[in-house]
């Protein structure tokens, strides 16, 4: 059974980082790419990143770009995603999912998401 | 780049059928044909019922169906049943620097 599992979500001070992680198990890990898509409370879906099967392609929505890092270790068949200069507008439900086709999007498998809440 | 277009809500009758339209750019849903659709039920991860606009994963009832026509993608729900009540998102990659974009949102309500 595929399972993605996230955690590392918490309440953080503006400003200031945390780091999720995304526990995949059920399936090859390293055969998928595998994204990052947001829910802010009572909003819809946004994607932040992606990240391609050996890690060696990366992709950021504009929102996130240049605050935000995606990584994976294959070894471990874990995704992070390391979020710096955290704003109110970052507060949201974090999912990590798995990609059936690369590049096309199609998002098959999805962890139950781990909350960030970005507050004083 | 601007989130796709889907109507707030839409309503209908159990055993009636009701479609959701999605609405993009040539820059996305009119120029690939890697739309997807997810449905989501409050508190629920999303869960994907189409991709690649018209194939439904393994398992999934044949009452969703999706087509594209231009910059617009539209999600069919045949035969509709009280279990479909959720919010449901179209997606679609995009050719700008955010690579996939979502939709709005669509409520389907069942009356």
């Amino acid at each position: 059974e595929v399972q993605l599992v996230e955690s590392g979500g918490g309440v953080v001070r503006p400003g200031g980082s945390l780091r999720l992680s995304c526990a995949a198990s059920g399936f090859t890990f390293h055969d998928y790419a595998m994204t990052w898509v947001r829910q802010a409370p009572g909003q819809g879906l946004e994607w932040v990143s992606s990240i391609n099967w050996n890690g060696g392609s990366t992709a950021y929505a504009d929102s996130v770009k240049g605050r935000f890092t995606i990584s994976r270790d294959n070894a471990k068949n874990s995704l992070y995603l390391q979020m710096s200069s955290l704003g109110a507008e970052d507060t949201a439900l974090y999912y990590c999912a798995r990609e059936l086709d690369a590049g096309h999007g199609d998002f098959d498998y999805w962890g139950q998401g781990t909350l960030v809440t970005v507050s004083p | 780049q601007s989130a796709l277009t889907q109507p707030a809500s839409v309503s209908g009758s159990p055993g009636q059928s009701v479609t959701i339209s999605c609405t993009g750019t040539s820059s996305d849903v009119g120029g690939y044909d890697s739309v997807s659709w997810y449905q989501q039920h409050p508190g629920k991860a999303p869960k994907l019922i189409i991709y690649d606009v018209n194939n439904r994963p393994s398992g999934l009832s044949n009452r969703f169906s999706g087509s594209k026509s231009g910059n617009t993608a539209s999600l069919t729900i045949s035969g509709l049943q009280a279990d479909d009540e959720a919010n449901y998102y179209c997606s679609s990659y995009g050719s700008s620097s955010t690579v996939y974009v979502f939709g709005t949102g669509t409520k389907v309500t069942v009356l």
